[in-house]
């Protein structure tokens, strides 16, 4: 069965710093993978996707997520995080209809 | 272009009373349709999910039920509703044209239970 894991609960970053949160999943095949990001009180919002090809996918934002086949992994980046962004980001995986969420990872940022 | 309503945004209910909670999607034919709930702290939890009019598919044992009598419109209820049932719940949808496609998310509605 499909799993995502985010080894990161909670993460805190200075505003204007680089930011990367780890995401590994479990599957065969090449996985659909994706990222979320959550803000207090609301719902999800797609930040990217990841299909198939270039294996840098690039999203809304300013961020950025890459997918490594040899270690399992599409850890979303951005080079410089803005305030804004202290949200909680979800990574997922799926297959037909049904999505697999990790159970996220929340951003402190600090100023 | 496609939205998604949830409503209400915020509801509380004494423990043992009905709960519906509705959520209709806009600009889009068949869609695939998702209940899920996220408790305080935690991940999201899919409760239910559908794939067209009247079909129904549940993931986990519990106390709620799910209907889809139109389209697009899908239906979160309980007869009776307990303690436990307090969290946040969000309705998504997704495209039904093969694996892969991402969801999208309503703004989600707020349960406590008193």
């Amino acid at each position: 069965a499909q799993s995502v894991t985010q080894p990161d609960i909670h993460i805190t970053v200075s505003e204007g710093a680089s930011l990367e949160l780890r995401c590994n999943y479990s599957y065969g095949a090449t996985p659909y993978l994706f990222w979320y990001v959550q803000s207090p009180g609301q719902g999800l919002q797609l930040l990217l996707k990841y299909f198939s090809g270039d294996t840098l996918v690039q999203g809304i934002k300013g961020f950025e997520a890459e997918f490594k086949r040899s270690q399992s992994s599409f850890n979303l980046r951005k080079p410089s995080v803005h305030w804004s962004d202290a949200a909680e980001y979800f990574c997922a995986t799926g297959t037909a209809s049904k999505l697999t969420f990790g159970t996220g990872t929340r951003l402190q940022v600090t100023l | 272009s496609q939205t998604i309503h949830q409503w209400p945004a915020t509801l509380v209910q004494p423990v043992g009373s009905p709960l519906s909670l509705e959520c209709t999607v806009e600009g889009t034919s068949n869609p695939n349709l998702y209940w899920y709930r996220q408790a305080a702290g935690r991940g999201l939890q899919l409760l239910f999910y559908s794939v067209g009019i009247g079909q129904i598919s549940s993931e986990v044992p519990q106390n709620l039920s799910a209907s889809r009598p139109q389209d697009r419109q899908f239906i979160l209820s309980s007869k009776k509703l307990l303690l436990s049932d307090s969290g946040f719940y969000l309705c998504a949808w997704s495209l039904d044209t093969g694996g892969g496609q991402p969801q999208h998310f309503g703004d989600g509605t707020r349960l406590s239970i008193l």
